[in-house]
């Protein structure tokens, strides 16, 4: 069984350029996670979709970050523009239907804006 | 708020010492518990979690945990590391009713000396 997969695994941009992340999830999980971690500081949820719906975005930090998952199948994560905070890893986890069960990360993608 | 609180920031162990992270969480309601530990290189994977039952919990690789209720602890206890053990460890909470995120803490590196 393939796990979670990340895409890129290492992106370098320019402040105010436009990043699109992507992350594919073990098949048959309903629920992706989005969280992400700046140098220094702890993993931070970001949001929750179940399907193709949003659950929480409770921790998307401000309106350059749009999330999607069209079909319910990969997610992609976008920072227009980004900021220099933007930097860190964000990681995608997945998870079988229920909320409590374990979630699978995926091996992150490290953003760096200069 | 929700927080989760690991107590060191770094350990340094010899081949053979034992272990113990600490982790104490603040959450009003039902929760349940993880470690997760990310190895050099490697993606975040689950050592073990807590849903009920009995507070002793057993993970892989000989890693055990105690949830103690009263305290809102979670320590995560090896009784001899290897040096194969190096790596980072997360604590975590993560609730059903609040569709499964998980909060973090700060992460615990551990170096073991050979």
């Amino acid at each position: 069984e393939a796990g979670v997969t990340q895409f890129p695994s290492h992106s370098v941009i320019e402040k105010g350029q436009t990043v699109t992340l992507r992350c594919d999830p073990i098949s048959g999980h309903d629920n992706l996670y989005w969280y992400r971690r700046v140098m220094g500081k702890e993993i931070k949820f970001l949001l929750h979709f179940v399907k193709e719906s949003k659950q929480d975005e409770s921790g998307m930090p401000n309106n350059r970050f749009l999330a999607e998952r069209t079909g319910g199948t990969y997610s992609t994560l976008k920072v227009q523009p980004a900021e220099l905070e933007d930097s860190g890893v964000y990681f995608c986890a997945s998870s079988q239907t229920g909320g409590g069960y374990e979630q699978y990360f995926g091996p992150g993608t490290r953003l760096t804006v200069t | 708020a929700q927080s989760v609180s690991q107590h060191n920031h770094h350990v340094i162990l010899s081949e053979a010492a034992s272990l113990e992270l600490g982790c104490n969480y603040s959450y009003g309601g039902t929760v349940n518990l993880f470690w997760y530990v990310q190895y050099p290189g490697q993606h975040l994977q689950l050592l073990l979690k807590y849903f009920s039952g009995d507070p002793l919990v057993k993970g892989i690789k000989g890693f055990e945990a105690e949830f103690i209720k009263s305290k809102f602890s979670f320590n995560l206890r090896k009784p001899s590391v290897q040096w194969s053990d190096t790596a980072e460890y997360f604590c975590a909470v993560g609730s059903y009713n609040q569709g499964g995120k998980l909060i973090f803490g700060q992460g615990t590196e551990l170096s073991v000396k050979p």
